[in-house]
């Protein structure tokens, strides 16, 4: 499964735009990218998930370089809630019952600040 | 809102003792995983199964561990006998399956072994 690379952590102002990084350079053509956030004390949350096309949903925007090599996660207004470690993971298309499983790395911890 | 449940949500026992630890995936999905989470090794995923038959159980120790899906509703991962390196949060998550796996967390087990 290819990797990624977060930086450990950011800060963003409330109210502002959040735009976390990610590297996977190493990603194949049947790898979806996949973010999940971890607030503390809970269980990681879905937020969304991209093949080569940008996505958006309620949460997030997903922004994805056109060589898939590297993608942005866009809360487009943070709250204080939003403060949480984000995970980008790449994970193979499930084929014949082979694959799914998700590979977290360390993350980027978000501080989201009054 | 359908929801992962797992039981018990915190667990102190000794040293030696069996710990069993049940998760009940969200009614319908086909797909259910275990992850364990420490601060040292962050989240690491134990086994996987899906519609009832294990597909990876890669990542757990086999001479301690066991997982097992008696029925769709409820998936039980056991440790025996326990040791304080096995101390950390137990995640369950499920997911309905197909090509992209979407996976949704349970709130997980605090397991501190003595």
């Amino acid at each position: 499964d290819a990797k990624t690379t977060q930086p450990p952590s950011m800060d963003c102002a409330e109210g502002r735009a959040a735009n976390l990084p990610c590297n996977h350079s190493t990603i194949s053509g049947n790898e979806y990218v996949y973010w999940y956030r971890q607030i503390h004390s809970q269980g990681p949350q879905y937020i969304i998930h991209g093949l080569k096309n940008n996505e958006t949903n309620e949460m997030a925007s997903l922004i994805i370089t056109e060589d898939r090599k590297s993608s942005t996660l866009i809360l487009p207004h943070a709250t204080l809630r939003d403060t949480a470690v984000y995970y980008c993971i790449v994970s193979p298309r499930v084929i014949y019952n082979q694959g799914g499983k998700l590979i977290f790395g360390q993350g980027t911890e978000l501080s989201v600040k009054p | 809102d359908a929801r992962v449940t797992q039981t018990p949500r915190h667990k102190v026992t000794e040293m030696g003792q069996e710990v069993t630890m049940r998760c009940q995936p969200i009614l319908g999905h086909n797909t259910v995983f275990w992850y364990r989470q420490t601060m040292m090794q962050g989240l690491e995923l134990l086994a996987y199964f899906r519609n009832r038959a294990p597909l990876d159980d890669s990542g757990m120790p086999k001479d301690r561990f066991s997982a097992e899906m008696p029925d769709a509703t409820l998936a039980t991962l056991k440790i025996q006998p326990s040791e304080p390196r096995d101390s950390a949060v137990y995640f369950c998550a499920s997911g309905l399956g197909g090509t992209q796996e979407t996976q949704y967390f349970g709130p997980g087990t605090r397991l501190l072994v003595l």
